[in-house]
């Protein structure tokens, strides 16, 4: 069965940072493009981030491009978020995502606030 | 920048049909994708490449799409269909690009 577990999320000051982590099982990780999508009330579901199969490839939204690295460990089967320079507006659940040239199937996600 | 607008709300009768519309430009070059998110839960694809249902998928779910619109029909809607529904593709650079969001709600 193909797990993706989230981990990491809290509360954290604007400005402050935190690292998300996504552990992955029931699949051969290493095949697989990643996605970090976020999701709050207010936008619905924003995509946020994506690596290629090896990490070597990775793309931003605009809105955390310079403050946000994904970036992956294949022997661990588990992908990252690294978040800095917070902002109140990156408050959401943030969901990893597994992608098989679409997003087939998601974590259950954590969740980030961002508040002071 | 591409955008993709949905209804906010759907209601529907149970045993009725409902119907989900998605409107974007970058849909006459692309496939659109649907979810399904229930309460608290992770979302579930129920329909990609426009049409076809993944595995466990109830054959009430379908899609199809006309130019710039894509349709997701739930046809004999039940209650276990609650939740909000969100269209999906990807732009030109092939980011993902995610619908507005609609929520079901059969009474």
């Amino acid at each position: 069965e193909v797990q993706l577990v989230e981990s990491g999320g809290g509360l954290v000051q604007p400005g402050g940072s935190l690292r998300l982590s996504c552990a992955a099982s029931g699949f051969t990780f290493s095949s697989y493009w990643m996605h970090w999508v976020r999701q709050t009330p207010e936008e619905g579901l924003v995509w946020v981030s994506r690596t290629n199969n090896d990490g070597t490839t990775t793309t931003y939204a605009d809105s955390v491009k310079g403050r946000f690295t994904i970036s992956r460990d294949n022997a661990k089967n588990t992908l990252f978020l690294q978040m800095s320079s917070l902002r109140a507006e990156d408050t959401g659940v943030y969901y990893c995502a597994r992608d098989v040239a679409h997003i087939d199937c998601w974590g259950r996600g954590t969740l980030v606030t961002v508040s002071s | 920048s591409y955008e993709l607008t949905q209804p906010p709300s759907v209601s529907v009768s149970p045993g009725q049909t409902a119907k989900i519309t998605c409107s974007g430009d970058a849909l006459p070059k692309k496939y659109a994708y649907w979810y399904q998110q229930k309460s608290g839960q992770a979302p579930v694809l129920v329909i990609f490449e426009g049409s076809k249902r993944p595995s466990g998928i109830p054959e009430r779910f379908s899609g199809s799409s006309s130019g710039a619109l894509a349709t997701l029909t739930i046809s004999g809607a039940q209650m276990e269909d609650e939740g909000d529904y969100y269209c999906y593709t990807t732009d030109n650079s092939g980011n993902p690009l995610f619908g507005t969001g609609t929520k079901v709600t059969v009474l």
